[in-house]
């Protein structure tokens, strides 16, 4: 049973590109969320994705978008990267909105 | 808004010492609490949840009881190993209103546990 994956697993882009992260859920899961990990702090929520809709956000500018697919399967887009960005992107999945989150193991985000 | 107190690492103990890790939260009503645990370069897994007042949820030796009146959720087990090194996060999502189960997380709490 294979659990939540994400792609890639480290990425370095330089201030001013976009980035697009991916993620898988643990199947038979619906519901993707998105959080970010700056270094040293707790995971903070981006966005949270059901039936192919942006449920819930966080405190994140519009730089940040994301897209939820058929298969429940998930995206996070981050437009004209900024140093600050630099983080661990964490991906999470349930099975409806009163289930406990399941984690992947994130993308490393490095802003040169 | 809805937020979460860990008291600060990181915290060394030796093996077989007991283990308390502090957190206290604010919420409307009442939230459901978690703690999740963070291994050196993974993502978190999940360690145990407690639901509603008094509910004690237990994980591999670790329990944490849920404590309205003093609004805390803190973690504890009576004798820790090498391997319960990781950074211990404590969370809460809020009653349902209209879906969603967003996660508020602590600043996480860093263990080494030595020999």
């Amino acid at each position: 049973d294979a659990g939540v994956t994400q792609s890639p697993t480290h990425l370095i882009k330089t201030r001013g590109q976009q980035v697009t992260l991916r993620c898988s859920p643990k199947s038979g899961h619906d519901t993707v969320s998105w959080y970010q990990q700056a270094l040293g702090q707790g995971p903070q929520f981006i966005f949270q994705y059901y039936e192919e809709e942006e449920r819930q956000r966080g405190n994140f500018p519009d730089r940040f978008s994301g897209h939820q697919f058929p298969n429940y399967s998930s995206e996070l887009n981050v437009n004209a990267l900024l140093l600050g960005d630099s983080a661990l992107y964490l991906c999470a999945s349930s099975l409806a909105s009163d289930q406990p989150q399941h984690f992947g193991d994130g993308t490393r985000l490095s802003i040169l | 808004g809805n937020s979460v107190t860990q008291m600060e690492g990181p915290v060394t103990l030796s093996e077989e010492a007991f283990l308390t890790i502090n957190c206290t939260y604010t919420a409307t009503g009442y939230p459901s609490l978690f703690w999740y645990v963070q291994y050196p370069g993974e993502g978190l897994q999940l360690l145990l949840k407690a639901t509603k007042a008094d509910d004690k949820g237990s994980n591999k030796g670790f329990e944490a009881t849920y404590r309205k009146e003093t609004t805390s959720f803190h973690l504890e087990k009576g004798s820790v190993q090498v391997s319960d090194s990781a950074v211990y996060f404590c969370a809460l999502t809020p009653i349902l209103t209209g879906g969603g189960n967003k996660l508020t997380f602590g600043t996480g709490t860093q263990l080494k546990v030595e020999l």
